[in-house]
Order: C-alpha cells, then structure tokens, then sequence
C-alpha cells in the first residue's frame, strides 16, 4: 500500500532547531514535498526532494534517503510564526497523484 | 501570475441536501486540478484528481463526485450529504507535466453539516 509517517506533535523552543521525520511507503516514487498549514489556513508549498541529499531554503532545509524511504525537515532558528502544522507529501503512480502524511503539529514556545 | 479561486469559505447544510463547489484557476492552462478533504486535526485526505476537461481520477469511492467542464474550472458535488462530509475541503492546482511542480491552495472551505 502507500503511506507516510510523520510523528503527530513536536514542541521545541525559540531559537533551536528542530527535525520533523517522514518514511513513507509506495511503488512508483517520484519525489517527497512538504508543506505548511497555519491554523485555519491552506497548505502552502516549502521544498521538494526528487534525488538523494539536502535542499536548502533559507531556514528550512529538507533531505531524502530513497533507498531508506526517508527525510526530513529541518527547521533553523525558530521563529514563533513557525508554529504550524507540517505534512510530508510523495507523487506517485502517475505522478499526478499526490498522497499527505497526516500532519506534524509543531509548536514553537519561548 | 496564477491564482486560484474557492467558494464558498463557510457553508452549513442539512443532512441529505445537495452540495457544489466550484474552484477556478486564472493565468495558467491545462493544470492538474485536485480536490482534497480535511477534517479537524487531520492530514488531507486526496478525493479526485484531473489532468485534462472531463477526465476525473476517484480516490475514494463516497456519495461524492467531481466534473471539470472547462480547463480550468473544477467542481465537486454531492446528491445528498451525510453528517461524515463535514471537514474542510481543499481545491488544489499543479503544473501539467512534471513531478516535482508544487501544489497551489486554495483558502479552502469550511462545510459542517447539521
């Protein structure tokens, strides 16, 4: 089957760093993205990783590791505005297909 | 540049009535075009997905169904709700062609039903 796993809730304090995990499971994998959801709000686009290793941008960095079904956002210097929910998200199938992991509540506090 | 429109931002219906959703997507051609739920505290969970007019993907097999009866217009509708239709529904676009476009949002909408 396809899944993603992510863990459900991350605290970290203002000014760290902190990692947010995703494995995932699937036949046909493209690529692994994350997004952002504030409260209320729609998802909006952070990174993309087709190919093995690091992508920075700016504060967030995202990795892969396709042959351990792996990666991960990290998040530098925390703002309290990073507060938010995070998903990882794979293409698949026919790429069009786009599957969400349930969501990494992050809450960032003084 | 693109945006993408979603309507209604809030809607309350009775069990049982009709439900349409209409998103549109303005300065881009033949996107992929996606329908998504939400419900409270929840991942998105994928519904339909389009690549093309009148070509519509089913993921989940519901009282729900999709149309897209012009490039860049998607629908999502249901005959009669059930009280478990309640969440938040996400339209979403892509750029046609490739695997590492991202996904642009709407402000989705809000539907609770009574």
């Amino acid at each position: 089957g396809q899944s993603l796993e992510q863990p459900s809730e991350v605290t970290a304090v203002e000014g760290a760093i902190v990692q947010i995990n995703c494995t995932y499971q699937t036949s046909g994998f493209y690529g692994l993205s994350w997004y952002q959801q504030h409260d209320g709000g729609a998802p909006t686009f952070l990174s993309y990783n087709a190919l093995d290793g690091l992508e920075e941008t700016g504060r967030f960095s995202s990795f892969l590791s396709r042959s351990d079904s792996y990666g991960y956002l990290l998040l530098q210097e925390l703002q309290m505005k990073d507060s938010a929910s995070y998903f990882c998200a794979f293409n698949s199938g026919g790429y069009q297909k786009v599957t969400f992991g349930i969501g990494t509540k992050l809450q960032v506090i003084p | 540049s693109q945006t993408i429109h979603q309507w209604p931002a809030t809607l309350v219906q009775p069990v049982g009535s009709p439900l349409s959703l209409e998103c549109t997507v303005e300065g881009t051609s033949n996107p992929n075009l996606y329908w998504y739920r939400q419900a409270a505290g929840r991942g998105l969970q994928l519904l339909f997905y389009s690549v093309g007019i009148g070509q519509i993907s089913s993921e989940v097999p519901q009282n729900l169904s999709a149309s897209r009866p012009q490039d860049r217009q998607f629908i999502l509708s249901s005959k009669k709700l059930l009280l478990s239709d309640s969440g938040f529904y996400l339209c979403a676009w892509s750029v046609f062609g490739t695997a590492n476009q991202p996904q642009h949002f709407g402000d989705g909408t809000r539907l609770s039903i009574l």
